[in-house]
C-alpha cells in the first residue's frame, strides 16, 4: 500500500523486555521521524533521520535506538521497555525541502506493564 | 522556535464560527506560524500557515496581528467533525517540518 505505515498499531510488553516499532513508507522520502505523545500531551520528537544510515537526536532519544539501512524503513527499538516509555509512537516522514510539510502514520499504542 | 501559548480547550456551537487563539511574543522575523489538527489521535494534520499578512484556504482562515505576536485560526463554520486538539507552531520556513515542536495544544469540541 502506498504511504506510510506502522506496525504494530497496538503492542503490550513487559518491563524490561526489548520492542521494536516498525515504520514503512513507500515515498522514497529522505526524511524519517519518530515521536512519543503521551496522553493529553503534544508530540515530541524522539529521533530522525536525514538519509540512509544517517540518524541524529531528538528531543527525548533516551532510552531508544534507531537504525536506517534502507531509505523506506525506520525502526525504533527500545532495548529495555520502562513503564514511562508507554505512549503513543508517530511516524513521520518528508522530503525536507522548504516549506513541505510532513506526513504522518496511524500510530503505535504502546503500553509497558 | 518561538514558544507558543495556547487555551487548554474551548467549546464551540456547530455552525458556528470557532476562534482559536496563539500568542507567540518571542516570535522572529523569519519565523512563520503554523496550525495544525489532530483528530482521535491520529497524526498531525497541517491546516494553514502565514508571515504577516492574513491567509485563507478551503479549510481555515489566520490572522495574525500586525506586531505578529498573536495569531487567530477560524473555522468559518465548525462541524462535529472538526472536534480535535489543534496546535499552534513557530518555526522558520526552512525548518524542517519534521521537526517542529507540539506544545499540548487547544482541545476544541464542537457541541451540536
Amino acid at each position: 500500500d502506498a504511504g506510510i505505515t506502522q506496525s504494530p498499531r497496538y503492542k503490550i510488553t513487559e518491563t524490561g523486555r526489548q520492542v521494536t516499532l516498525m515504520c514503512h513508507q513507500t515515498w522514497s522520502h529522505s526524511y524519517m521521524f519518530w515521536y512519543r505523545q503521551d496522553l493529553g500531551h503534544g508530540l515530541r520528537l524522539i529521533y530522525y533521520s536525514a538519509a540512509a544510515d544517517i540518524t541524529d537526536k531528538g528531543e527525548v532519544p533516551d532510552g531508544y535506538v534507531v537504525s536506517r539501512s534502507k531509505t523506506e524503513n525506520f525502526p525504533l527499538t527500545l532495548e529495555s521497555a520502562t513503564r514511562s516509555q508507554t505512549s503513543v509512537y508517530f511516524c513521520a516522514s518528508n522530503m525536507g525541502e522548504a516549506g513541505t510539510e510532513a506526513f504522518f502514520g496511524q500510530g503505535t499504542r504502546l503500553t509497558v506493564v | 522556535d518561538a514558544k507558543t501559548t495556547q487555551p487548554t480547550s474551548m467549546d464551540c456551537a456547530e455552525g458556528r464560527a470557532a476562534n482559536l487563539p496563539c500568542n507567540h511574543s518571542t516570535i522572529s522575523g523569519n519565523e512563520y506560524v503554523y496550525w495544525y489538527r489532530q483528530i482521535h489521535s491520529q497524526g498531525p494534520q497541517y491546516i494553514i500557515h502565514g508571515l504577516k499578512n492574513n491567509e485563507t484556504n478551503e479549510m481555515a482562515s489566520l490572522i495574525i496581528t500586525e506586531d505578529r505576536k498573536s495569531s487567530t485560526l477560524i473555522l468559518p463554520h465548525a462541524t462535529l467533525r472538526d472536534t480535535a486538539v489543534y496546535y499552534c507552531i513557530v518555526r522558520a520556513y526552512n525548518t524542517n517540518a519534521g521537526k517542529s515542536t507540539f506544545g499540548d495544544g487547544t482541545t476544541l469540541t464542537v457541541k451540536p
